[in-house]
């Protein structure tokens, strides 16, 4: 069964720093896509950004991009210019025949 | 576009109960999956749905049910409620159940407290 681990219950940042959250994975397979969900405190989870497996190249949206390591089964996840607005749980997920999800990270942003 | 939207937000049921919770996908989306999330165990997968039918189940007891009408909404049921059933209940919809998609869209959850 594929597991997906994040090590931080808890991260700090200071507003307009950079902050890396990370996330490693078990699997066998070799096509498989990765993402990070962030669900604030109104609950709803919301897609941040999505990683193929078999693209080499570290997928970016805005603020937030990856640096996704295949061979390692690494898949952390850089906000910079952190905002007030990213406090969040932020959940490292992998999907093959359906979606796994690790125990979150809860980020606070120090004003 | 609507999102997914699941009702009731909120239940407060008391033990050894049955439960109904409802979810509708995002219009065209086709697939539904259900997960429970607590504070201890995170995110659990329940099932998914596609066409009516069930794809995949994880590892829960047979009290926990679901079902998916031809219009796409799905429905779980909890039978013989348990104190530990308390939890989020959250839906996602998908295009299709394909790895390839753009993920999930998540509902805002149904918060079932046991009592």
């Amino acid at each position: 069964a594929q597991t997906v681990t994040q090590s931080q219950p808890e991260m700090s940042v200071q507003e307009a720093e950079t902050v890396t959250l990370s996330c490693t994975y078990d699997t066998s397979e070799s096509d498989y896509y990765l993402f990070w969900y962030k669900q604030p405190p109104s609950r709803q989870m919301i897609l941040v950004i999505r990683q193929e497996a078999y693209k080499q190249q570290n997928a970016t949206e805005n603020r937030f991009s990856v640096n996704f390591q295949k061979a390692a089964k690494s898949f952390s996840l850089k906000i910079s210019d952190s905002q007030l607005g990213d406090a969040a749980m932020y959940f490292c997920a992998y999907r093959s025949d359906d979606m796994r999800f690790g125990a979150g990270t809860r980020l606070t942003v120090k004003p | 576009k609507a999102g997914v939207t699941q009702t009731p937000r909120y239940l407060i049921k008391t033990r050894g109960q049955q439960v109904t919770l409802s979810c509708s996908p995002i219009s065209g989306h086709r697939s539904v999956s259900w997960y429970q999330q607590t504070p201890g165990q995170g995110l659990q997968f329940l099932f998914e749905y596609f066409s009516e039918t069930q794809r995949n189940k994880g590892n829960f007891p047979g009290r926990f049910s679901g079902r998916q009408f031809s219009n796409s909404r799905s429905e779980m049921n909890v039978s013989t409620l348990e104190l530990g059933d308390s939890a989020l209940y959250l839906c996602a919809s998908s295009l299709v159940p394909d790895r390839g998609d753009y993920g999930y869209t998540f509902g805002s959850g149904t918060r079932l407290t046991v009592v």
